[in-house]
């Protein structure tokens, strides 16, 4: 079965350093994606990065980047230079091409990040 | 685009009530979906439909259903609502045959059940 665990409930950091959010991937499928999406306290759900596990560079969006290790099974987020904006719940998420298809998201249970001026 | 549209924003019912989520997209994506975000979790996968007339069960399907008639809507149905379905319902879309494209959510639909 698939599972996405993320070990830090909650994670501060102050603002212009660069944090590191855990995320570990149980699958056997040979296919699959890791995402990760970002939730403030409006609410929403925002798509921050992905990383397919046939790719062979790290992922990197703008000041997110992922940090893929395929042999650990970890898939951890890492933001540069904090911003006061950049404090929400982050979800760690994955689909996989055999164990439910492209369609399915599996999520983990998210780590809440607290900037700090 | 309006993107992925969800009403209501909020609501509350009464056990045994029924009611109809609404969820509309305007991307022409194949590919929707509804989740359940229950306090301290991730999203959990309720039901999805990969293209007009046709739908799957997800994870947690049990007391929902849904229906795909057109490409733009995806409404799921509570049939009789439970305290168990006290949740926040995201509907989600995705486009792309044979990738791992992201799902774009809508704002979300709050509801509680007494």
């Amino acid at each position: 079965a698939q599972k996405i665990t993320q070990t830090q409930p909650g994670m501060f950091v102050q603002e212009k350093e660069a944090v590191t959010l855990d995320c570990t991937y149980d699958t056997s499928d040979p296919s699959y994606g890791l995402f990760w999406y970002k939730q403030p306290s409006s609410g929403e759900m925002i798509f921050l990065i992905y990383q397919g596990s046939y790719d062979q560079q790290n992922a990197t969006e703008g000041r997110y980047s992922l940090n893929f290790q395929k042999a650990r099974k970890s898939a951890n987020l890492v933001i540069s230079a904090s911003q006061l904006g950049d404090s929400a719940m982050y979800f760690c998420a994955m689909s996989a091409m055999f164990s439910g298809g492209y369609n399915k998201l599996i999520f983990g249970a998210g780590t809440r990040l607290a900037v700090h001026p | 685009n309006a993107g992925v549209t969800q009403t209501p924003k909020f609501q509350v019912l009464k056990t045994g009530q029924s009611m109809t989520l609404q969820c509309a997209q305007d991307m022409n994506h194949e590919y929707m979906s509804w989740y359940r975000q229950d306090p301290g979790m991730g999203l959990r996968l309720i039901h999805y439909s990969v293209g007009a007339g046709i739908t799957d069960q997800g994870e947690v399907p049990n007391g929902y259903n849904v229906s795909r008639s057109t490409t733009e809507d995806f409404p799921l149905r509570l049939l009789s609502a439970a305290p168990s379905q006290t949740s926040v319902y995201f509907c989600a879309s995705r486009s792309g045959q044979g990738s791992f494209n992201e799902q774009f959510f809508g704002p979300g639909t709050r509801l509680t059940v007494l």
